[in-house]
């Protein structure tokens, strides 16, 4: 079984001001973990995942998230936030590295990033 | 890069009427899909796993007498809406997953409204 659990449904900041997005999950097995970017109305767009390697994996945009296994934590970050970036953020969780495992992805209930200028 | 189509994006339907959705693989093929559904501010519910040749694995609590699911060939899935209600309106995504990728493409996604 997995779960993942974003911390505050929003986040507000002001442009060039620091991205700290908070996710943690829980998983039976080693996990592979996502983060995943929705502009209104639309689908979802991947960010960054984790399968396995580097534990600070940078993605899109300037994003960058490090998996802490000890935290059991994958923190979605950027060091300076621009007025694009306001958007619906989701973290999933999904069992790996098999390919032929269950790897239906968990997610999150998403964070509202909202960005002042 | 993968690309999955959705269409339509939009769809406004009378109660009773059936929608159906299609959720395209552009440039691989996709033996599985999934469709979601998204609540307003919500995270997304896994509503069914759609398998080429073979019928849909749906979740519990999903009506599959009401929510149909076809996928036809390795590029294509559709999920119908069968007499829809005001309470059917919502955001429907589906996914796929290119065979040996570590991640899922999703479609754009439908909204879809019922009045």
């Amino acid at each position: 079984a997995q779960s993942v659990t974003q911390l505050g449904s929003h986040v507000s900041v002001s442009e060039g001001a620091l991205v700290l997005l908070r996710c943690n999950y829980s998983s039976s097995v080693p996990p592979y973990l996502f983060w995943y970017v929705q502009y209104p109305n639309q689908g979802l767009q991947l960010l960054l995942k984790y399968t396995t390697g580097a534990t600070l994996v940078k993605g899109i945009n300037g994003f960058e998230a490090e998996f802490k296994k000890s935290e059991t934590s994958f923190h979605l970050t950027k060091p300076s936030a621009h007025m694009s970036d306001a958007a619906e953020y989701f973290c999933a969780v999904s069992e790996g590295p098999s390919d032929g495992g269950s790897y239906i992805p968990t997610f999150g209930r998403g964070t509202s990033l909202i960005v002042h200028p | 890069g993968a690309v999955v189509s959705q269409h339509p994006s939009w769809v406004i339907c009378k109660s009773g009427t059936s929608v159906k959705i299609e959720c395209r693989s552009l440039d691989f093929q996709a033996t599985t899909m999934f469709w979601y559904r998204q609540f307003p501010k919500q995270s997304l519910m896994l509503m069914a796993t759609s398998n080429e040749g073979s019928k849909a694995t749906y979740e519990q609590g999903v009506e599959k007498d009401k929510f149909l699911i076809n996928h036809a060939s390795l590029t294509l899935s559709t999920l119908t809406v069968t007499s829809a209600h005001p309470e059917d309106s919502s955001f429907y995504i589906c996914s796929a997953r290119q065979q040996g990728a570590n991640g899922y493409t999703f479609g754009s996604g439908t909204r879809l409204t019922v009045v």
